[in-house]
């Protein structure tokens, strides 16, 4: 069964940086992947998807890696913004199966 | 505008009275489902449809029951509610489910969620 887990739980960075968020799954054959961005009480937002067969997908600042063969994938997010401050969450799907969502990172950009 | 539509945004009830929440989207999209975000729990699903009049369980349906009559419609309605059932709700939809080929029509669009407590 596909298990997701994103690491660091939780992060604080100060306005201006660059940073990495990590995503990490159990089945690497994996059908695609997206990266959502959830904002305290609301819903969900779709940021990214990446098919199996791609490497990278870029939207503005966001830039997210998949590398199947090591069961990771990576959100990217340049000139952070106090305005990103958000939970990432990534999600994992299987041929044929649901996505797996996995528990998110809490961002916290410092003016 | 392209959406994911829930009702109410807000329910605070009580034990054994029963509810619906309402779903419905405006894109014409075939998949459908519910999932229920706790604390330390994540997002689970509890139902989900592939098109009209097919349903499946998710990983948490229990105490809960769906219909899908309409393309557009996928209410979640729970019987006889109880307190281990207050979360929050959100409904979801995409294009498609897999196997059509095309992964991209698989973008999931959720609507803005539905905080339910039972009293």
């Amino acid at each position: 069964k596909q298990e997701v887990t994103q690491i660091p739980a939780a992060l604080s960075v100060p306005e201006g940086e660059n940073l990495v968020l990590n995503c990490s799954f159990t089945d690497s054959a994996i059908y695609n992947l997206q990266w959502f961005r959830q904002d305290p009480g609301k819903g969900l937002t779709s940021l990214l998807l990446i098919q199996s067969s791609q490497r990278e997908q870029t939207s503005g600042r966001l830039n997210a890696s998949l590398d199947k063969s090591s069961g990771r994938s990576t959100l990217y997010i340049a000139a952070s913004q106090p305005g990103d401050s958000a939970t990432y969450l990534c999600a994992v799907k299987n041929y044929g199966q649901n996505f797996v969502f996995g528990p998110g990172t809490r961002l916290s950009v410092l003016p | 505008e392209a959406q994911v539509t829930q009702n109410p945004r807000y329910l605070i009830t009580v034990t054994g009275k029963k509810l619906t929440v309402t779903c419905s989207q405006n894109m014409n999209h075939e998949y459908m489902s519910w999932y229920r975000q706790d604390p330390g729990l994540g997002l689970r699903q509890i139902y989900y449809s592939m098109n009209v009049e097919v349903t499946d369980k998710g990983d948490v349906p229990e105490g809960y029951k769906v219909s899908r009559k309409e393309k557009r419609n996928f209410p979640l309605i729970l019987e006889s509610p109880s307190p281990n059932q207050t979360s929050l709700y959100f409904c979801a939809s995409s294009l498609s489910f897999g196997g059509q080929g095309i992964s991209t029509n698989e973008k999931l669009f959720f609507g803005s969620g539905t905080q339910l407590s039972v009293l």
